[in-house]
């Protein structure tokens, strides 16, 4: 099944501990990108790939790092969390930037303490 | 002004009726549109994609893109108590960067009994 896998689905963390949420994708997709969803804001980009050991910065890319070492992996990594990135994220590939094909994960909700 | 603009909502319309969601977006240039629906707590799921001027019918759903207007709406025909949700316009907007998919905030439609 063609799919994003999102790990894990739920997370509950302290400030300043680092954590990493995975996204993998089995559809052979260059571009990948990862979201943050809040009331009233709607999802906005943190950084976004168009392949690998590409990696460009989204519309709110402040205190998240990526990487792209395989084109299937773009984990997430928050290296020191606080509580304004408590929020829903979303993982998404497609088969080009122009949003052709774009499919979700199934989000991860952080909430950090 | 926004990149891409939805009323919020809520929408609120019987079973059976037609339910009519819009969005403008500001690029011109603007190639690729897309519509998701999103469930409460759950990830966006593509619904309908348009990239012409006009109409495009999917089963109850049909899209409709005027590009000189900088307009596009979707129409779910027969809305049914399933339909509540909230639904995504998302668009290609060519920014300093390269292509962006570009969501906006979302507008939530009630389907009433």
């Amino acid at each position: 099944e063609a799919q994003v896998t999102q790990n894990p689905r739920y997370l509950i963390t302290v400030t300043g501990k680092k954590l990493t949420v995975t996204c993998s994708q089995n559809m052979n997709h260059e571009y990948m990108s990862w979201y943050r969803q809040d009331p009233g804001l709607g999802l906005r980009q943190i950084y976004y790939s168009m392949n690998v050991e590409v990696t460009d910065k989204g519309d709110v890319p402040e205190g998240y790092k990526v990487s792209r070492k395989e084109k299937r992996n773009f984990p997430l990594i928050l290296e020191s969390p606080s509580p304004n990135q408590t929020s829903l994220y979303f993982c998404a590939s497609s088969l080009s930037i122009t949003g052709r094909g774009y499919t979700f994960g199934s989000g991860t909700r952080l909430t950090v303490v | 002004q926004k990149e891409v603009e939805q009323n919020s909502g809520p929408l609120s319309v019987p079973e059976g009726a037609i339910a009519s969601l819009n969005c403008t977006y500001s690029d011109r240039v603007s190639q690729s549109f897309f519509w998701y629906r999103q469930y409460s707590g759950k990830s966006p799921e593509l619904i309908m994609s348009i990239y012409s001027n006009g109409d495009k019918e999917d089963g109850r759903f049909t899209a409709q893109l005027n590009k000189a207007s900088q307009y596009v709406s979707l129409l779910i025909r027969d809305s049914q108590p399933s339909d509540s949700a909230t639904y995504l316009c998302a668009v290609n907007i060519l920014t300093g960067g390269g292509n962006k998919l570009t969501f906006g905030t979302g507008t939530q439609l009630k389907v009433e009994l």
